[in-house]
């Protein structure tokens, strides 16, 4: 079983809709990352969390330590917003876990 | 705004060579990841380095990788005798303090024929 289950795998979206990518993990962990890599493959780091919630523009990532879940959502999505986006969690050491991704695409 | 910059974009090398791929860490960072992601694959933690010595490595850093802070800006990746398998995007990052936000750099794409 992966440490680090991310859903949808894919998702397809009109513009302006609002996306939910989840992500759950089973290990003990000290932070999560939310990162975008774009089709060139560059990759950005969004949130990083411990607890509760952050926002950043149209984005918005939330945590819940207890069910060990978090959840990335994007308002007002926008085609400039496809990409992947990929989780991962970083446990007591500075080893870093990653999902496997879920590939965005927002059509206009 | 400050980036981590990576050379080459691209290599392409002959099983069993030696390859260094180069990082230039964000100036006031100190720590350093190399990460990488085989075509079509998750990313996956290498190695973490801090104050001149390796913090933290995975399985896959075995004795063939090997890093190095070889002066004040560069931090290297050497692979010293290249397998078809480690074909894959390399990726830098670097990070001002232990658990704070990592910045990525654009990825080296090794490709070992």
């Amino acid at each position: 079983k992966n440490e680090v289950e991310q859903s949808p795998q894919n998702l397809t979206a009109q513009e302006g809709e609002f996306i939910t990518i989840n992500c759950s993990y089973s290990v003990g962990i000290s932070a999560l990352h939310w990162l975008q890599q774009h089709p060139g493959g560059g990759i950005v780091s969004l949130f990083m969390l411990s607890s509760g919630k952050k926002k950043h523009g149209r984005l918005i990532a939330t945590i819940n330590i207890q069910e060990k879940h978090s959840s990335l959502h994007i308002t007002a999505s926008h085609p400039r917003d496809s990409a992947v986006y990929i989780c991962a969690v970083r446990s007591g050491n500075n080893d870093m876990r990653f999902g496997a991704g879920t590939r965005l695409t927002v059509k206009p | 705004e400050p980036e981590v910059t990576q050379t080459p974009s691209h290599q392409v090398t002959q099983m069993g060579q030696e390859v260094i791929l180069r990082c230039v860490p964000i100036s006031n960072h100190l720590y350093f990841y190399w990460y990488r992601q085989i075509l079509g694959q998750k990313v996956e933690f290498l190695v973490s380095f801090y104050n001149n010595e390796i913090s933290e490595k995975s399985e896959i850093f075995d004795d063939q990788f090997s890093v190095e802070r070889p002066d004040g800006s560069n931090f290297t990746l050497k692979i010293r005798s290249t397998k078809l398998e480690d074909s894959a995007m390399y990726f830098c990052a670097s990070s001002s303090n232990n658990g704070e936000t990592q910045y990525f750099g654009p990825g080296t794409r090794l490709l070992v024929l």
